[in-house]
Parts: C-alpha cells; structure tokens; sequence
C-alpha cells in the first residue's frame, strides 16, 4: 500500500519560515491534504488539495506539490503553530486514505 | 455547523470488548461519509474504517473491529473486541464531504486497555 514519509521533526525560530515535506511514489493527480494537530486536541485541517487553504487558516501556511514529494511551509511562525503537522492522500488503487508519520514541529 | 461528538474515555482489561460511539449533527449521514482514525501514545494517525454507504476496512483492522452506523439518529460506533495493550489509543470519527479528506473531526475517545 502506498506509504508517506515524513521527518520526525522540525525546528524553526519564531519569524522564520518552516518547512515540512512528505515524500512518497509519485503522486500524479493523487491529492494530498495538511493536518495541524495540538496536544491533546483533533487534528485540523489546514491545507486541502496540495494547496488550498480553509478560509479560516491563515494565509502564512501554504502547500505545494511535485513529482514525489509535497510540501508544507509555514511563514513568519508564531509559538502558536508549535504542533504535529500530517500529511493525507486518497489511495485509489485500493480505496484507502493514508496518512503520513508526522512531523513535529517546534518553535525555538 | 457541524459537529461529531465521541462518547467518553475507557478504561478495559485485555481480553475485554468495547464500543465508542460517534454522533454526527449538522450534516445527514448520507450526505457525507464517515470515519474512524486511531492514534496510538506517540504516533501518528492511522485510517481503520469508513463508511459510505457500504463499510470499508483498512487490512490490519479487519477483524477484531466492527464499525456500524445508525443512519436514523446519525451516530456510527466502533467495536472493538478481544482488546489487547497495543489498541490503546485516542480513536476519532471524521467526515469526508467526497473530496477525500476529513474537514471536520470528534474530539476523540481515550480507550486504555491494562491490567
């Protein structure tokens, strides 16, 4: 089944730009979505179809995608964005939504 | 606006079984489909099951886990039996509007299983 890698952490100073990738077989036309989750809160979905955002996120996260790997950048961080970041697609080949392993990101 | 909410945290011995529930207001189900995810301590996020119509399964959960979904009152639940201490876990229900993604989520349901 199709499998997402993603690093386990990231660390950026507050100001500067975090990036967060997900790297699996090519995507081609699969969609992939980005999750915020919070300790001890459900996940939120903050970018949906490689790079759109809900209109309640705000416009500092962003999403793009190429080949093999998609991105998440996270621009002028703030301490409130400190939160484990998932990447999710749509297995069509079997009908299954695969997630990614997560990745954790800190601010400094 | 919608909203899933899960039932409360439990606590079981291994070996037991136990459900969570999941009820889905602001939308009618066949409006939308709906989802199971767990969370193990630590770990990322892992689709088991789905419902749209007609229950899927991811291939490791297939069976010790049932999901059935009561479309009358909008709720769908999630057995689980023979309970071991690896399926300690936050488990979530999700929907999915039909553009594969899960845009609104439950607040997530605690199981502990330990002697």
């Amino acid at each position: 089944s199709y499998v997402l890698t993603q690093p386990p952490s990231v660390s950026v100073a507050p100001g500067q730009t975090a990036t967060i990738t997900c790297g699996g077989d090519n995507f081609g036309s699969k969609s992939v979505h980005w999750y915020q989750q919070k300790p001890g809160q459900a996940p939120v979905l903050v970018v949906y179809d490689d790079g759109d955002r809900p209109s309640r996120i705000p416009d500092r996260f962003s999403g793009s995608k190429s080949g093999s790997a998609a991105t998440l950048t996270i621009t002028r961080v703030e301490a409130g964005d400190e939160a484990d970041y998932h990447c999710q697609l749509w297995d069509s080949n079997i009908d299954h939504y695969v997630f990614g392993s997560g990745t954790r990101v800190t601010v400094l | 606006q919608v909203q899933l909410v899960q039932s409360g945290a439990e606590v079981k011995k291994p070996g037991a079984s136990v459900r969570v529930s999941c009820k889905l207001s602001g939308y009618i189900l066949s409006q939308v489909s709906i989802h199971w995810v767990r969370q193990a301590p630590g770990q990322g996020l892992e689709w088991m099951a789905g419902f749209d119509g007609e229950t899927l399964y991811a291939q490791r959960f297939q069976g010790r886990f049932t999901m059935t979904v009561d479309t009358t009152s909008g709720t769908t639940y999630m057995d689980l039996t023979s309970l071991r201490s690896d399926d300690t876990a936050v488990y979530f229900c999700a929907t999915d509007i039909g553009f594969t993604r899960f845009d609104d989520w439950g607040q997530g349901t605690l199981v502990t299983v330990s002697s």
